[in-house]
């Protein structure tokens, strides 16, 4: 299993331009999300999806879009890039359940994203 | 609204002592998650140990254990006889129920094993 996979690695973006995190997981999770960390504020989640064409909006969603068509992918779009939007961006998932179940969360190695 | 609170930004500790961390939590749900992570300086997010707020003992896993008391909302994690490799970002996070899987984390503490 390759686990949560995330591309590119870094990314240097010019203020307005547009781009599109990847991210996939071979876990048949359902769950999937996208968190932002930034120094001091731990991380924030973005965006999440409960299943294929199921998405909603977490704490921090403003300037980001999701769209999941399958299982296996969940991609963070940046519609205008803004220097407010330089973070590291984690996408994770997990199977969907009950908060008593001992399943964690399996995070990618994170996308390290600035916007000039 | 959940809340997590880590009110140690940084902590430096002597090699093979044991480390407390702390993580004060509030919710208004019966039933949840707490877990704990490690972030090494390398980036990548390490599950460390979950505690259910039902679970009546005490979560272990090796080193680490959590120390869960649900009246006082806490749930510290102990690294006994810490090692060098322990040097990381350490976030406490907590999961709600009824299929509602985001982690609502806190702001971490850094710490530092000296050797």
């Amino acid at each position: 299993n390759a686990g949560v996979t995330q591309t590119p690695k870094f990314q240097v973006l010019k203020t307005g331009q547009s781009m599109t995190l990847q991210c996939a997981q071979d876990m048949n999770h359902e769950y999937m999300s996208w968190y932002r960390q930034d120094p001091g504020m731990g991380l924030r989640l973005i965006h999440y999806s409960v299943g294929a064409g199921i998405t909603d909006q977490g704490e921090v969603p403003n300037g980001y879009n999701v769209s999941r068509s399958t299982t296996e992918d969940f991609p963070l779009r940046l519609l205008s890039a803004a220097p407010s939007q330089t973070s590291v961006y984690f996408c994770a998932s997990s199977y969907l359940g009950r908060a008593q179940a001992s399943y964690e969360q399996y995070f990618g190695p994170g996308t390290r994203l600035t916007v000039t | 609204a959940q809340k997590i609170t880590q009110t140690q930004p940084g902590m430096f500790v002597q090699e093979k002592e044991a480390v407390t961390l702390d993580c004060t939590y509030d919710t208004s749900d019966q039933s949840y998650g707490l877990f704990w992570y490690k972030q090494p300086s390398s980036g990548e997010m390490i599950f460390l140990i979950y505690q259910g707020s039902y679970d009546e003992q005490n979560a272990t896993e090796g080193r680490y254990s959590l120390n869960f008391q649900k009246a006082r909302k806490s749930a510290n994690l102990v690294i006994s006889a810490s090692q060098l490799g322990d040097s990381a970002m350490y976030f406490c996070a907590m999961r709600a129920d009824f299929g509602n899987e985001k982690l609502t984390f806190g702001t971490g503490t850094r710490l530092t094993i000296i050797p």
